[in-house]
């Protein structure tokens, strides 16, 4: 199957700073790109559906001044968490979807964020 | 608004005997369902769609739209399956938005 990075896959910050996540689809063109949240011991939340070259669709709730999604190629969607806090610390997931048969998403490893 | 249900949070069957693991949905529209699977330290990965209705390391899934279920069942449990498990809908095949239920953390014992 396709395969989709995500970099890096731990980050510590400090309260106030921002963090940017990347997102690759390595060998195939995605589309369209999501980001989730995964609190422990919970489920994946949706945070916003970003599609190349457009501005991102955020879920309700979910701020998109404090999250910025940026989906610039179609290869590379980032996420910057901009003046992190304690309260932001969590699993942060992407997946893509391109042109391949059914439309599957494939799921990057994750990123765990923890900001002090 | 679209729901996924998973009623067990966690489910331990012994080696060789059946597993089914619990999802209901609520769509106004034609979903399109998901089983998705996370081994321990890995990625989230399909393991099976109603569309394609195939059967992946010998589970299956019906979709049952008079009780809007999609439960997952395999008739004989492995060890390996031991992982968490996530039921999700797409209104509009998976290129759409997936809404996953809160999973179920499945443990087959020796």
């Amino acid at each position: 199957g396709a395969v989709v990075s995500q970099h890096p896959s731990r980050v510590i910050c400090k309260s106030g700073t921002s963090v940017k996540i990347e997102c690759r689809s390595l060998d195939f063109q995605a589309t369209t790109m999501f980001w989730y949240r995964q609190f422990p011991k919970q489920s994946l939340m949706l945070m916003a559906t970003s599609n190349e070259g457009s501005k991102a669709t955020y879920e309700q709730g979910v701020e998109k001044d404090k999250f910025l999604i940026n989906h610039a190629s179609l290869t590379l969607s980032t996420l910057t968490v901009t003046s992190a806090h304690p309260e932001d610390s969590s699993f942060y997931i992407c997946s893509a979807t391109g042109d391949s048969s059914y439309n599957e998403q494939f799921f990057g490893p994750g990123t765990r964020l923890t900001v002090l | 608004a679209q729901r996924v249900t998973q009623p067990e949070k966690l489910l331990s069957v012994f080696k060789g005997a059946p597993v089914e693991l619990k999802c209901n949905y609520s769509y106004s529209g034609s979903p399109e369902l998901f089983w998705y699977v996370q081994y321990s330290r890995q990625r989230l990965q399909l393991l099976l769609r109603h569309i394609s209705r195939e059967s992946i390391k010998g589970f299956t899934a019906d979709l049952n739209k008079g009780e809007t279920s999609f439960h997952l069942k395999k008739p004989f449990a492995q060890e390996e399956d031991s992982a968490m498990y996530y039921c999700a809908l797409s209104a509009q095949g998976g290129s759409e938005k997936l809404v996953f239920g809160k999973g179920t953390k499945l443990t087959v014992n020796p």
